[in-house]
C-alpha cells in the first residue's frame, strides 16, 4: 500500500512545447502532494505544495506561469511544464504522505529532456 | 526554521564492512527524521523514520539510525554493507508529522561499495 505513480517516467519533447507529468496516490487519498525537481547529482529541490481544490504554494524563485500545478482530485496531481526549454531539462518527482506510519512516498520520477 | 546537513558526499566502503552515513539537523521543533534511498534514475525509497517514538529506529535492508537529540545527529549505519546498497542516501527532517508539512533535504551522501 501507500503507492505514488508518476508519469510518463521518461519524455523527451522539443522547446516551445508543454508536457504534462501526473502524480496519482493509488491507494490512499491526498489533499497534499509536493513537487521536486533534481538536478544531476544533486539534492531535491522542492519546487511547490499542490493543494487539492486550492491554488498551489510555489518556492521562492520557482516560476508560477512557467510550472502549472493542478490538484482537482484527492489522488491526482499534475505538473504542466510550459512552454519548455532545454534549461528545463530535470528529473521532476512528486510526493505525498499517506499518513503518519508512512512518512512521505514517492514517485518513481519523470527525466523531462527538452531538445 | 529547519535545516539538515550530511556530512559526506562521498562514503566508499568494502563489501561486508559497516556503513556509516552521517547526518547532523537543526529543528526549531521535534523533528521528525526520515533517511531515503536513490537508485540511479529512480525514485525514492523510505529507509526508516524517527517520529519521536523509539530513539534507535530499524529500517529495511539491515539499516538503521539512532537519534541523538544532544548531538542533534540522526547517522545512518549498518553492520555489512552489500553491493546492492551502492546508491544516493538522503537525509530528510521535517516538523511534527502533517501531511502538509513540508520536509527538507540533505545534500546527499554517494555510498560506494568495493568488491
Amino acid at each position: 500500500g501507500a503507492v505514488v505513480s508518476q508519469h510518463p517516467s521518461r519524455v523527451i519533447c522539443k522547446s516551445g512545447t508543454s508536457v504534462k507529468i501526473e502524480c496519482r496516490s493509488l491507494d490512499f487519498q491526498a489533499t497534499t502532494m509536493f513537487w521536486y525537481r533534481q538536478f544531476p547529482k544533486q539534492s531535491l529541490m522542492l519546487m511547490a505544495t499542490s493543494n487539492e481544490g486550492s491554488k498551489a504554494t510555489y518556492e521562492q524563485g520557482v516560476e508560477k506561469d512557467k510550472f502549472l500545478i493542478n490538484h482537482a482530485s484527492l489522488t491526482l496531481s499534475t505538473l504542466t511544464v510550459t512552454s519548455a526549454h532545454p534549461e528545463d531539462s530535470s528529473f521532476y518527482i512528486c510526493s505525498a504522505s499517506p499518513g503518519p506510519n508512512y512518512g512521505y512516498t514517492f514517485g518513481s520520477g519523470t527525466r523531462l529532456t527538452v531538445v | 526554521a529547519q535545516s539538515v546537513t550530511q556530512l559526506d558526499s562521498h562514503v566508499s566502503v568494502s563489501e561486508g564492512t559497516p556503513v556509516l552515513l552521517r547526518c547532523n539537523y537543526s529543528s526549531s521543533y521535534s523533528p521528525s527524521l526520515f533517511w531515503y534511498v536513490q537508485h540511479p534514475n529512480k525514485g525514492l525509497q523510505l529507509l526508516l523514520k524517527y517520529t519521536s517514538a523509539a530513539t534507535l529506529v530499524k529500517g529495511i535492508n539491515g539499516f538503521e539510525a539512532e537519534f541523538k537529540k544532544s548531538e542533534t545527529s540522526f547517522h545512518l549505519t549498518k553492520p555489512s554493507a552489500h553491493m546492492s546498497d551502492a546508491a544516493e542516501y538522503f537525509c530528510v527532517v521535517s516538523g511534527p508529522y502533517s501531511s502538509a508539512s513540508k520536509i527538507i533535504f540533505g545534500s546527499g551522501t554517494r555510498l560506494s561499495i568495493r568488491p
